[in-house]
């Protein structure tokens, strides 16, 4: 199974601030890479699929680079809505894994 | 309105038995993977297993195999997770969501991310 690993597993932030969360792969997955936002109590949010594509009603704020087996997730600008906990996926394989989460605290 | 709503979580003994569900509506369910996914509290995201729209391929974790079984009824939009000889460490909220599809200039079909989750069933596994 490919394994994904995120670093940090925690980032303390503060309104404004620009922030990078990275994503690695055991072996090469192409872009088949997504980014999900969860708010304690709901659910996973989709934020990015193919590595960099913006799913419809995300704000631009949020941007996805990478291929290969190094992602990154950007926030330009965080506002109060994104202290969450984001995950990044892999869907290279029909065998689906998730990062461990990193989660985005104020500081 | 386009959702997923699954059911059937609860309490239940090691070594017993559960079946989740989850109801699709608003959209074509019969032309869509759905995935289960579950958290345990306080952790990630662990995937769970996935049937192809057609129900002819299904996948499964290692750590799932052999004892869960996923299905779907696509006459009722209703996709299914027989859990037997359910462990401690099963206990999770599950989750089924949408992966969703698009198509290429050539045609080709590409299976991504996704789209729709459900909000969740609760699954405690406790003597």
């Amino acid at each position: 199974d490919i394994q994904m690993t995120q670093s940090p597993s925690t980032l303390s932030a503060s309104v404004g601030d620009r922030v990078t969360i990275t994503c690695r792969a055991s072996q090469s997955i192409s872009s088949w890479l997504a980014w999900y936002q969860q708010k304690p109590g709901k659910a996973p949010k989709l934020l990015i699929y193919d590595a960099s594509s913006l799913e419809s009603g995300v704000p631009s704020r949020f941007s996805g680079s990478g291929s290969g087996t190094e992602f990154t997730l950007t926030i330009s600008s965080l506002q109060p809505d994104d202290f969450a906990t984001y995950y990044c996926q892999q869907y290279n394989s029909y065998s689906i894994t998730f990062g461990q989460g990193t989660r985005l605290e104020i500081k | 309105q386009v959702q997923l709503v699954e059911s059937g979580g609860g309490v239940v003994q090691p070594g017993r038995s559960l079946r989740l569900s989850c109801a699709a509506s608003g959209f074509t369910f019969s032309t869509y993977a759905i995935h289960w996914v579950r958290q345990a509290p306080g952790k990630g995201l662990e995937w769970v297993a996935v049937i192809s729209y057609d129900g002819s391929n299904k996948y499964y974790a290692d750590s799932v195999k052999g004892r869960f079984t996923i299905s779907r009824d696509n006459s009722k939009n209703t996709l299914y997770l027989q859990m037997n000889s359910l462990r401690a460490e099963d206990t999770a909220l599950y989750y089924c969501a949408r992966r969703y599809y698009y198509y290429d200039n050539s045609g080709s079909r590409f299976d991504c991310a996704f789209d729709i989750w459900g909000q969740g069933t609760m699954v405690t596994v406790s003597s």
